[in-house]
């Protein structure tokens, strides 16, 4: 059973930086594993932030990047505002002959 | 504009079959490298992937619930079918399906979800 992990929570300041990060138990993140990015605030549905490792969609803000770090995925905030407090879930496409998809457990970011 | 809606039971009782229905417009899942998925959040909880339709009518279930899932489209309705069987209390969750576009890579809209419970 694959198994994707996050920071289970992080806390930033207003106008902060802060990296999130999504390991993969079969080892290194790489492009191939496909990182989306999701935000998801309560009551609502996941909003996609980024694909692909570090491509932003049209509505993503400039402050969400995202990239490979240390064998891993990574999204970092950077000039925090206090909207941003959310949940995020990163996933990764594990392909083959039987392609399976794979979200982390989240991430509760608190702005603070 | 991409809209996707999700619809079905908002009740369903143990060992049942849930069907759920994604109804969608904005795009044409008959396109190639088109995809609709489906994804589960239980309250409170993470979200879990569950399976994946393709413009080629190629399907992809999560290992762990493969012998309780069928997926299933009607190209010509602009909808996409979820079957699970056996429902279990343990199934209670939103359910949201999910536009894919590219090379499986791209995530991008979502149904605002649909909540199902399983109780008697």
């Amino acid at each position: 059973q694959t198994v994707v992990t996050q920071e289970p929570s992080l806390t930033v300041s207003p106008g902060g930086t802060v990296t999130l990060t999504c390991a993969s138990s079969t080892g290194a993140v790489t492009s191939g594993y496909y990182p989306n990015w999701f935000q998801q605030k309560p009551g609502q549905a996941p909003r996609a932030l980024i694909y692909s490792t570090s491509n932003k969609h049209s509505w993503t803000p400039a402050r969400f990047s995202g990239s490979l770090l240390g064998g891993k995925a990574a999204l970092t905030l950077s000039g925090v505002q206090p909207e941003d407090e959310a949940e995020y879930y990163c996933l990764l496409y594990y392909g083959g002959a039987q392609p399976q998809w794979v979200f982390g457990g989240g991430t509760k970011l608190t702005v603070l | 504009q991409v809209t996707l809606r999700e619809s079905g039971p908002a009740l369903v009782k143990p060992t049942q079959t849930l069907t759920l229905t994604c109804t969608f417009s904005g795009f044409s899942l008959s396109t190639s490298g088109m995809c609709v998925s489906w994804i589960r959040q239980p309250p409170g909880k993470a979200l879990e992937w569950l399976a994946l339709i393709d413009w080629d009518d190629d399907k992809y279930y999560s290992t762990s619930l493969k012998t309780r899932l069928t997926i299933s489209k009607d190209t010509s309705k602009n909808q996409v079918v979820l079957t699970m069987t056996n429902m279990d209390p343990v199934d209670t969750a939103t359910y949201y399906c999910a536009r894919i576009y590219g090379d499986y890579d791209l995530f991008d809209y979502w149904g605002q979800g649909t909540l199902v419970t399983v109780s008697s």
